[in-house]
Formats: C-alpha cells, structure tokens, sequence
C-alpha cells in the first residue's frame, strides 16, 4: 500500500537559516509528488508539483527515487514561510487521488 | 471566483445523527473530491465524484455516501455519527483533464460529542 512519511512535525528556524523539510514515501508505480502549504487562516494550497520543475517561492523539491524521497529545501528561510506543509502522492492509477503525509509545522523566528 | 466554497462552517451533531456537508466547486471544475483531515494529521482522501457518479473511494466506510449535482456541486452525507467522525472535512475541485491541479475549498469543522 502507498504511504507518505513526514517524520517531522515542527521544524523551527531562524530567518536566514536554510531549512529542509524531509518527505519520505512508499509506492509501488510511477511516482508523482507535490507539497501544498497551509498559511494560518487560509486554505490548504498547491506550493510545488516535482514533474514542474519549478522554484516557487524559493522552495525547491527533487524526486529521489532511489531514496524514495521528496524533501523540501530553502536556503533562506523568512517569517512568512511560517505554514504548515503537508507532501502528497498523487496515486496514478486513480483520477486524482492524493495520498497526503502528517505534516510538518515550520516556524521562522526573526 | 470564490473558489471552492463549503458550508456549514462549524457544525455540532450527536453521536448516531446524521450531517450534510455541502460544497460548491471553483468556476469551470467537474470533479469534486472529499477529505477528512483529523486533528494533527494530513486529509484523507474519501471519495470523488464525477459526471455525479463516485468515481474512486477511500478506505472509509459506507456511513460516508456522497452526491453530485448537475451544477457539479457536491453533498457528503455521514450516517450514524461516532466521535471520531469529528474532524475537518475538505472539498477538493479540479477539471477532468487536469486531476492532480486540485483546488481546496476551507473546509468544516464537524464536532460529535
């Protein structure tokens, strides 16, 4: 069965610091992973999706499939990435079936 | 565009009732998918519906049945509350075409006490 791991669930850090955040997972076809970020009092939101490729926010994210791993980095952490960010598996074989792992809280103190 | 939008915001029921969730999806979307989100941990998925068909489920049980509407607007019923049913329900939108760009709705927040 899939499983997605978040092994931490706060991270605190001080702005400046880079900050990591670990995702692991387990899954037996073709992977496809994504982080959503919550921000306090707003919805549950899409940060970045592994197949794009993309920087967003100064967030970036590789797929290992060796380690069967989808950490999230920042080199620079600020104050307004203070959020909670779940990583999320997108099971391929449905129509949009997220697997979504605990979560993990970050704070970024000043 | 609201975006995903749901209601009731909070809702308080007793043990063994029955609650209606209800969820309207962002402008142009036709897929709505349920999560239940527990205290401290990350949404599980319940089910999709599609062209107001439940096109995949979850591992929750049949207390939990949903519907879709011709506006593709989308109803999750739960029967027979227990106290761990409490949590924060989400509705996730998407397009057909495009299932992993899911826009979430703020959620409601069931209490069974």
């Amino acid at each position: 069965a899939q499983r997605v791991t978040q092994p931490e669930k706060l991270l605190s850090v001080f702005k400046g610091a880079p900050v990591e955040l670990k995702c692991n997972y387990s899954y037996s076809g073709s992977p496809e992973l994504f982080w959503y970020v919550q921000y306090s009092r707003q919805r549950l939101q899409l940060l970045l999706r592994h197949i794009s490729r993309e920087s967003i926010k100064g967030f970036t994210a590789d797929l290992n499939k060796g380690e069967t791993s989808f950490h999230l980095k920042k080199p620079f952490a600020q104050e307004e990435d203070s959020a909670m960010y779940y990583c999320a598996l997108l099971i391929t074989d449905s129509w949009g079936k997220f697997q979504f792992g605990a979560g993990t809280q970050v704070v970024v103190t000043p | 565009d609201a975006g995903v939008t749901q209601s009731p915001t909070h809702l308080i029921k007793t043990r063994g009732q029955q609650v209606t969730l209800r969820c309207s999806p962002k402008s142009g979307h036709d897929t709505v998918s349920w999560y239940q989100q527990a205290l401290g941990q990350g949404p599980q998925f319940i089910f999709q519906y599609y062209e107001e068909e439940e096109r995949q489920r979850g591992n929750f049980p049949d207390r939990f049945s949903g519907h879709q509407f011709p506006n593709y607007s989308s109803e999750l019923n739960v029967n027979a509350l227990l106290l761990g049913d409490s949590a924060l329900y989400l509705c996730a939108s998407s397009f057909r075409d495009r299932p992993y760009e899911q826009y979430f709705g703020p959620g409601t927040r069931l209490t069974v006490t």
